[in-house]
């Protein structure tokens, strides 16, 4: 099922340098979301958007910025990478609809940072 | 402030065993609720939605009890393929809100 690709799939880089996460979807689904998984801690989101141009925090956001660049496309950036960004990523989908809709996830993105 | 809890397991069961989690949410609220399966360093998957009024599909049955906030799974007849973390997934803003919010996850590993 690779309606939701991520990529790179792992990555392993430097306390201080730009990183960027990139997430495309062939689902046709509006609303495109990040999380990162970390042990003990379950999955966390770090920024949402309901459309192009609509860009939400989550509950993890500082150290993040994201970029919805078309309706299938929206990638994660971290400036400035530090160690405890160490985590699983992932990108997830849904569709529109009131309430809470199911979401699709992508494959995840292992990053680490040294 | 834990709104979605979860029992975190493991449950070690044998091949053939009925297993039941269960799942309590802060907010009642909610609206949505959902089991995911996600095995050991892949992406969550959605296993079955929870409607209130209980839903089955094969051997998963999953309940709503809104009195109680809380929402159960229960797996017949375990493979060795149920082996998993499974979570629990609630939407606790309600009808005006579309964030989900993912319980830690309940680990089963089904022996043979």
């Amino acid at each position: 099922d690779a309606d939701v690709t991520q990529t790179p799939r792992n990555r392993i880089t430097k306390t201080g340098k730009r990183i960027m996460l990139e997430c495309s979807q062939t689902k046709g689904h509006d609303r495109m979301y990040w999380y990162r998984q970390d042990p003990g801690l379950g999955l966390r989101l770090i920024y949402y958007s309901f459309d192009v141009k609509d860009i939400n925090k989550g509950e993890i956001s500082d150290g993040y910025s994201v970029s919805r660049q078309a309706q299938a496309k929206f990638s994660l950036s971290l400036e400035s990478a530090i160690p405890n960004q160490t985590a699983l990523y992932f990108c997830a989908t849904s569709t529109g609809g009131p309430g809470g809709q199911p979401q699709h996830f992508g494959d995840g993105t292992r990053l680490s940072i040294l | 402030r834990k709104e979605v809890e979860q029992d975190p397991g493991p449950f070690n069961v044998p091949e053939g065993a009925t297993v039941a989690f269960n799942c309590t949410y802060s907010n009642s609220a909610s609206q949505s609720f959902f089991w995911y399966r996600q095995d050991c360093r892949k992406e969550p998957k959605l296993l079955m939605s929870v409607y209130s009024s209980g839903n089955e599909d094969g051997r998963f049955t999953a309940q709503l009890n809104r009195a109680s906030q809380y929402i159960s799974l229960l797996i017949r007849d375990s493979k060795l393929s149920d082996s998993a973390t499974y979570l629990c997934v609630v939407n606790l803003g309600g009808a005006g809100s579309y964030q989900l919010t993912f319980g830690k996850g309940t680990k089963l590993s089904v022996i043979p």
